[in-house]
Parts: structure tokens; sequence; C-alpha cells
């Protein structure tokens, strides 16, 4: 039973950077796992960020970023906003079966 | 535009069966991946399964394997999963969403309950 691991829950500050990671029971999570980063606000289905580590979709604003840090995906948020608050999630990809961390609460305060 | 319309969501007893649809539309339906992810009430995302552009291959996670068949109709751009042997933790919103970018388009869901 693959594990993907979030942080439970972070606090940032209004205008503060965060970072989210992400890791594989598995070892360390690399782009071959294609890590993907949705944002989800009560009552709303998910909104792709960040696909294939990095790359963001034409929606995606630019203060939020995605990267491979020390051996885990990472999600970063420069200059958070209130709009932020939300819980964030990742998923990995293990050559067809895909799995889904926990997710993070992030909460703008 | 793309759009993702579920639909087939309702009440089941434990150990009915129940199909989910996902029509799509604003994309060359035949040439993308798909995938069901559910969510159920007040826990986190939970990635079910995917099927290929051709529907050549399938994958499942492993609570539903053997109980649940993912499908696809080209001609009529729609997915579809069946789903037997519902049990109480099958109870969620299900999304449908399009592989490309990632999953990088999702409908709105439809919810699944599963109670006597």
């Amino acid at each position: 039973q693959t594990v993907v691991t979030q942080e439970p829950s972070l606090t940032v500050s209004p205008g503060g950077t965060v970072t989210l990671t992400c890791a594989s029971s598995t070892g360390a999570v690399t782009s071959g796992y294609y890590p993907n980063w949705f944002q989800q606000k009560p009552g709303q289905a998910p909104r792709p960020l960040i696909y294939s580590t990095s790359n963001k979709h034409s929606w995606t604003p630019a203060r939020f970023s995605g990267s491979l840090l020390g051996g885990k995906a990472a999600l970063t948020l420069s200059g958070v906003q209130p709009e932020d608050e939300a819980e964030y999630y990742c998923l990995l990809y293990y050559g067809g079966v895909r799995v889904f961390g926990a997710g993070t609460k992030v909460t703008v305060l | 535009e793309v759009q993702l319309v579920e639909s087939g969501g309702g009440l089941v007893q434990p150990g009915g069966s129940l199909t989910l649809s996902c029509a799509a539309s604003g994309f060359t339906f035949s040439s993308y991946a798909m995938a069901w992810v559910r969510q159920a009430p007040g826990k986190g995302l939970e990635w079910v399964s995917s099927i290929g552009g051709r529907g050549d291959y399938t994958y499942y996670t492993d609570s539903v394997k053997g109980r649940f068949t993912l499908s696809r109709d080209n001609s009529k751009n729609t997915m579809y999963l069946q789903m037997n042997s519902l049990r109480a933790e099958d109870t969620a919103v299900y999304y449908c969403a399009k592989i490309e970018a990632g999953l990088d388009y999702w409908g709105q869901g439809t919810l699944v309950t599963v109670s006597s």
C-alpha cells in the first residue's frame, strides 16, 4: 500500500511564503512521478495548479510554483493572498496507478 | 471549451450496483485518457481508476478492484464507471477528469450514497 504524505496543516501570513511538500513511501520523489498539485476550496471541485513537477496551467497564478526538494515534491506559494486559504493536494504517478496525498490545509492568518 | 458532466449518482443499498457516466465535450475525446476521482464526505481526494484513450488499458485502486469496471464509448464521447457490490465506504462525490497535462479538467461531480 503506497502512501503519499503531506503536512496536515500550515499557517502563513498574508504576503508571506509557504512551502508544502509531498513524500512517497516508496522513496525519493523524482520527475518520473509527474507530481501534480491541486487546490480545493469548500464546496468546489479541485482546481489543478501544477503538473509534471513544475509546469503551470494557463490559469495558475504566478505566485504558485512547483519543484523537487530534498526527495519530495514541493509547492511554494509566494506573496500569499487571503484567497489562497484552501486545501492543497498532491498526486503522484506510479506507472499507471495514481495516489493522492491526504492534503494540506493552508490557513492565511 | 472543455466540459465534463457526471451523472448517475444517487442512493443505493449496500451490495447494490450503480453506473456513473461522464459526458465530455470541447476536445477530441478519443485522444485522451480519462480518470475517476472520489471524495468521501469531509475527507480527501482518492484516485479511483483511469482508462486509455482507446480503452486499451485500465487501472484501479486496490479497494475497488474486482468491483468497479471502467469503460468508454468514444462514439458517444462518454466514459462509464460500473460499480458493483457497493459498500458504505464507497459513499463519495465522484469526479471525472481528463488526463493530458496531469488531471487538467474536472467535472463538478456526482454524489453516490451507499446506505440502507
